[in-house]
């Protein structure tokens, strides 16, 4: 168990639909990082938010958006979904900036 | 950009046999570098990282590996393997003054009875 925790663990929605995925980091972490993983994309880097601010920002498509809250968990919203968005959605956490990422088990988002 | 290239998708092992993971990253100028390891139906977890210092990393679960700046290469090793190393690993980097660390499309190691 590496402390991070994420809601739901699945979820299935349909096309153009909205789904927000959320993320506890573990205590004491101030850095969030969202990735998204599937089979033709490999792991990719959506975001990093360190203590609420947007820090780093990757291969996230307009249509997706976070932010980090007061009390440092996180929310990615993922809006007018289409059937490509079908991935597992990871949020990792880590002290600082380039430190050891711990990472949460993952939700898992089918878009039918 | 940085980029980080993994040359083989998979690698099929017989159990208690070496084995060899590769990684070479695009950019020369200074990076982090990192390996993780994804068990089934989990999320990663880190194995080793190289900041700085001895070229040699030692890792979790008996893995190192070795940075190479000439060939921009960080090759993850472990001398005998069991089959609860079956899962996939990532090589990742990052520049250091960046944030960003990017993750290569991963190894998948099959451990072969």
């Amino acid at each position: 168990d590496s402390g991070v925790t994420q809601t739901p663990k699945h979820l299935i929605t349909a096309t153009g639909q909205r789904v927000t995925l959320r993320c506890s980091p573990r205590s004491g972490d101030l850095s969030v990082y969202w990735y998204q993983q599937s089979l033709d994309q490999g792991l990719q880097f959506l975001i990093q938010y360190y203590n609420g601010e947007e820090r780093a920002k990757g291969n996230i498509l307009e249509r997706f958006s976070a932010q980090q809250f007061p009390d440092l968990h996180s929310e990615l919203n993922l809006s007018s979904l289409e059937l490509g968005d079908s991935a597992l959605y990871f949020c990792a956490s880590s002290v600082g900036f380039v430190d050891e990422q711990f990472f949460g088990p993952g939700t898992r988002l089918t878009v039918l | 950009a940085q980029s980080v290239t993994q040359l083989d998708s998979q690698v099929p092992v017989f159990e208690e046999a070496p084995v060899e993971l590769r990684c070479n990253y695009s950019s020369s100028v200074s990076v982090y570098l990192f390996w993780y390891v994804q068990y089934p139906n989990q999320g990663l977890q880190l194995l080793l990282k190289y900041l700085s210092g001895s070229t040699l990393v030692k890792g979790i679960n008996g893995f190192e590996a070795e940075f190479n700046k000439s060939q921009t290469s960080f090759h993850l090793r472990k001398p005998s393997v069991h089959i609860s190393d079956t899962a996939e690993y990532f090589c990742a980097v990052s520049d250091q003054g960046d944030d960003k660390i990017i993750f290569g499309k991963g190894t998948r190691l099959h451990i072969l009875p």
